[in-house]
């Protein structure tokens, strides 16, 4: 099974901030499939980043995604205020398809 | 526009099974597959598995295994997820999701396992 960790765990920044998450997986990740979500509370997560770094569908391009193999980030190059939310990584390379355990974005 | 509509709550006692359906509609069905992923009370996102919506084929989560099975009807353009032998840590928001790294999601349905 493939081990994501996430960092930070919380990361407190301001509106108009650069904010760099990390996901570092225990194995090459197979076919660079890693994808970021978002998450608010209350809702369903919501897809940013798929194949490490293609946006998904309505994902402004102040979003980013970096990496291969065991190494991956999500940038967010100014941060508005509906930024701050929950971010996890998974993999979908191999089964299971595993996901990281959270890095909170708070003002 | 692509939809994903879940079933209620349920509150289940332990050693029950619960059957949570989702239902799909703005795509073809049979395309996508669907992924089952669950969240804990304050936790994270935990995958579950997924079935492949055009042929049945499924993919569970080792630790569910015995436990879950994932169905579609492909006629009503519904997913299935049915956990048996429910315990207190199955208690989660579970989540049916298109594709396997999950590009639209269901709302959620919140499964309370208590005695």
């Amino acid at each position: 099974e493939i081990v994501l960790t996430q960092s930070p765990g919380t990361l407190s920044l301001s509106p108009g901030e650069r904010a760099t998450l990390s996901c570092r997986a225990s194995q090459s990740v197979g076919s660079n499939f890693l994808a970021w979500y978002q998450q608010k509370p209350g809702q369903a997560p919501r897809l940013l980043i798929y194949g490490a770094s293609s946006r998904a569908t309505g994902i402004p391009d102040r979003l980013s995604g970096s990496g291969s193999g065991t190494d991956f980030t999500l940038t967010i190059s100014r941060l508005e205020p509906e930024d701050f939310a929950v971010y996890y990584c998974q993999q979908y390379g191999s089964s299971p398809y595993t996901f990281g355990q959270g890095t909170k974005l708070e003002i | 526009q692509v939809q994903l509509v879940q079933s209620g709550a349920e509150v289940k006692k332990p050693g029950a099974s619960v059957k949570v359906s989702c239902k799909a509609s703005g795509y073809t069905f049979t395309s996508h597959s669907i992924s089952w992923v669950r969240q804990a009370p304050g936790q994270g996102l935990e995958w579950m598995g997924w079935i492949n919506a055009y042929n049945g084929n499924t993919n569970y989560a080792q630790k569910l295994q015995g436990r879950v099975t994932m169905t579609t009807d492909t006629s009503t353009s519904t997913a299935y997820m049915e956990l048996r032998s429910l315990r207190s840590d199955d208690t989660a928001v579970y989540y049916c999701a298109r594709q396997l790294a999950p590009d639209y999601w269901g709302q959620g349905t919140l499964v309370t396992v208590s005695s």
